[in-house]
């Protein structure tokens, strides 16, 4: 069963605008983490942000900011004041467990973002 | 701090033939991982080595593919005999370790592997 689902394949969005990437996800652990990775042409995994389950309040980077909803299972990711350097491929992914029992990372199928003049 | 160094970037084989895909992970990284990204799809593990133990095979196809890190640094991955199918980026990461303090993982450019 797909753990991770990315619904839009791809986006285009305005320079300086607000994005919103969708990610839901699918584990009966109580502990697990969420992570949001860039890809650009260049093909290089960049991390981005971090979400753990038990973490309260939604985590922000810069201008990377994981809306985070336990109870629905989702994930997304949404980036600020868009810039064409923002163009690139995103995944999210997910581990499962906790402290040294850390589960394999599994990434959903990807959003290619294209930001516009 | 130099980065997850991959070598080669780019080959191209013929089916049936073997190749081998080398990966230096960040100084100091303990974790060192191996994934498969098809075109159009998220990176998928095929192997996870804690120094120089391997932590997580289940993904890797044992019967054509093989991994070792010797020593605890350097790690090559190796395709003998190459399918069609195999074609792909590969991509090596590396972490300090696999625990929550240490859950983010540094990747390399990837090897863009060409199967005809």
């Amino acid at each position: 069963a797909q753990k991770i689902t990315q619904t839009q394949p791809g986006m285009f969005v305005q320079e300086k605008e607000a994005v919103t990437l969708d990610c839901t996800y699918d584990t009966s652990d109580q502990s697990y983490g969420l992570f949001w990775y860039k890809q650009p042409s260049s093909g290089e995994m960049i991390f981005l942000i971090y979400q753990g389950s038990y973490d309260e309040q939604n985590a922000t980077e810069g201008r990377y900011s994981l809306n985070f909803q336990k109870a629905r299972k989702s994930a997304n990711l949404v980036i600020s004041a868009s810039q064409l350097g923002d163009s690139a491929m995103y995944f999210c992914a997910m581990r499962e467990g906790s402290g040294d029992s850390w589960g394999k990372l599994q990434f959903g199928a990807g959003t290619q973002v294209v930001v516009t003049p | 701090e130099a980065g997850v160094a991959q070598s080669p970037r780019y080959k191209i084989i013929e089916k049936r033939q073997s190749v081998a895909f080398w990966c230096n992970p960040i100084s100091g990284h303990a974790t060192l991982y191996w994934y498969q990204q098809i075109l159009g799809q998220g990176p998928k593990l095929l192997i996870q080595f804690q120094n120089n133990g391997v932590v997580d095979d289940s993904q890797l196809p044992k019967d054509r593919f093989s991994a070792e890190r010797l020593k605890g640094v350097d790690s090559t991955l190796k395709i003998q005999p190459a399918k069609l199918e195999d074609s792909a980026v590969y991509l090596c990461a590396s972490s300090l370790g696999s625990g929550t303090t240490a859950y983010e993982q540094y990747f390399g450019p990837g090897t863009r592997l060409t199967v005809t």
